[in-house]
């Protein structure tokens, strides 16, 4: 029974496109968001979080969507570059950022040049 | 500033045999953690510490123990090895608001 799904395990979008990652959950406990990204042979890299007192956060080119209400959030990468392509990782956890930390599957983007 | 080091990278065992995988942070973090990651499946977490001393379950607990004597180290031990246990492992620490930093991970194949 996952409680973070990422229902597209991959996503091609051409360079200088918007790219648009999503992830659902199911515990209505969660409170702390984030993406990691993370290369092959490499451990995961944190990229992006978001609380649930907000519903956007941004980092340059990255900004993540929370929809408390649907249970969803979306992680935005805008212009995509072919650096990008990584597995994205969506986590999220119940209390603070410090509690553990349930991961979805993941999605596998490719940003085409 | 070496991060989160694990040792080995890659390893394969028979099934049966005992190894350690080793984990060390140099960044004075309380809270370090083992995941394991399977294709398809994310992370599972194995086991989690919050401080020298003191450690706990995660999800997939069975087959592994930890221990965390030092705030610097947190090994994980599997004592009978069996082919479930094939899968990329995973340590990562956390000190501050914001992410985990994860290792690069050991890849260990049982046979």
């Amino acid at each position: 029974d996952q409680q973070v799904k990422q229902n597209s395990p991959s996503l091609s979008v051409q360079e200088g496109r918007i790219s648009i990652l999503n992830c659902d959950y199911t515990n209505s406990m969660f409170d702390y968001f984030l993406w990691y990204k993370k290369y092959p042979a490499e451990g995961p890299t944190f990229l992006i979080s978001i609380s649930s007192i907000k519903d956007k956060n941004e980092d340059g080119r990255f900004t993540v969507f929370l929809n408390k209400s649907a249970k969803h959030l979306s992680l935005h990468i805008v212009p995509s570059q072919p650096g990008d392509s990584a597995v994205y990782f969506c986590a999220a956890s119940a209390k603070t950022s410090y509690d553990k930390v349930i991961f979805g599957p993941g999605t596998s983007l490719s940003v085409i040049p | 500033n070496a991060g989160v080091t694990q040792t080995p990278k890659f390893r394969i065992l028979k099934i049966g045999q005992s190894m350690t995988l080793q984990c060390a942070q140099d960044m004075n973090h309380n809270y370090m953690y083992w995941y394991r990651q399977d294709p398809g499946m994310g992370l599972k977490l194995i086991y989690y510490s919050v401080g020298a001393g003191i450690t706990d379950k995660g999800e997939v607990p069975n087959g592994y123990n930890v221990s965390r004597s030092t705030t610097e180290d947190f090994p994980l031990r599997l004592e009978l090895a069996a082919p479930s246990q094939t899968s990329v492992y995973f340590c990562a620490s956390q000190g501050g608001s914001g992410g985990y930093t994860f290792g690069s991970g050991t890849r260990l194949t049982v046979v």
